[in-house]
């Protein structure tokens, strides 16, 4: 049970885009497309963002979307606004009833 | 509207035992797996346990496997986890999630606030 890889940071301007990623292995991200993000800000719990690799929950601003590509997913943030600023969590189904959560990305809005 | 609330956390030694439950409203419980995920302070989520919606399966991290035991009461809506042999690195905030599947652990769509569990000396 390895937790997933995410970069410790992110960055973009208001407007721009940005992507995180989330490398795994086939034993999980590969595996399942059961690949989650998560957004958490500061003393709130975690919101659901994205689910099963390119769903997005109702409610959710469509400039969330999701993709996967062999062992890694990705969060990409289009139009990015203030209120984008929060860590994020990539989670992964792993087998035998197991899930993995990635380290989680600090997104900065500059 | 959901709603899931935990309790039973506190400052606990080492090596001693700690139940925290989780008391759901809102949806029709037993329609869904459920979750305990931890978060230590200043640091990234952790996947503690998941249990489906009848117990027919359930799963645990490796860091807590032996130790904690998830349960579930359907007739009471409630979600439960014993924590047995605590050591200081269980020190976290517990949160309860309701994953979108009743029998596979796929992902978390409603989230409690979180119960403070401190295990020091």
């Amino acid at each position: 049970q390895s937790a997933l890889t995410q970069p410790p940071s992110a960055s973009g301007s208001p407007g721009q885009s940005v992507t995180i990623s989330c490398t795994g292995t086939s034993s999980d991200v590969g595996g399942y497309n059961f690949v989650s993000w998560y957004q958490q800000h500061p003393g709130k719990a975690p919101k659901l963002m994205i689910y099963e690799v390119n769903k997005r929950p109702s409610g959710v601003a469509d400039r969330f979307s999701g993709s996967k590509s062999g062992n890694t997913a990705s969060l990409t943030v289009s139009g990015l606004q203030a209120e984008d600023e929060a860590d994020y969590y990539c989670s992964s189904y792993a087998g035998n009833d197991i899930v993995v959560f990635g380290g989680g990305t600090k997104l900065t809005v500059l | 509207e959901v709603q899931l609330v935990e309790s039973g956390g506190g400052l606990v030694q080492p090596g001693r035992s700690l139940r925290l439950s989780c008391a759901a409203s809102g949806f029709t419980f037993d329609d869904y797996a459920m979750h305990w995920v931890r978060q230590a302070p200043g640091k990234g989520l952790e996947w503690v346990s998941g249990i489906s919606w009848n117990s027919g399966s359930i799963g645990y991290a490796d860091s807590v496997k032996g130790r904690f035991t998830i349960s579930r009461d359907n007739a009471k809506n409630s979600l439960y986890l014993q924590m047995n042999s605590l050591r200081a690195e269980d020190t976290a905030l517990y949160y309860c999630a309701k994953d979108t599947s009743s029998a596979y652990f796929i992902d978390f769509d409603y989230w409690g606030q979180g119960t403070l569990v401190t295990v020091s000396s």
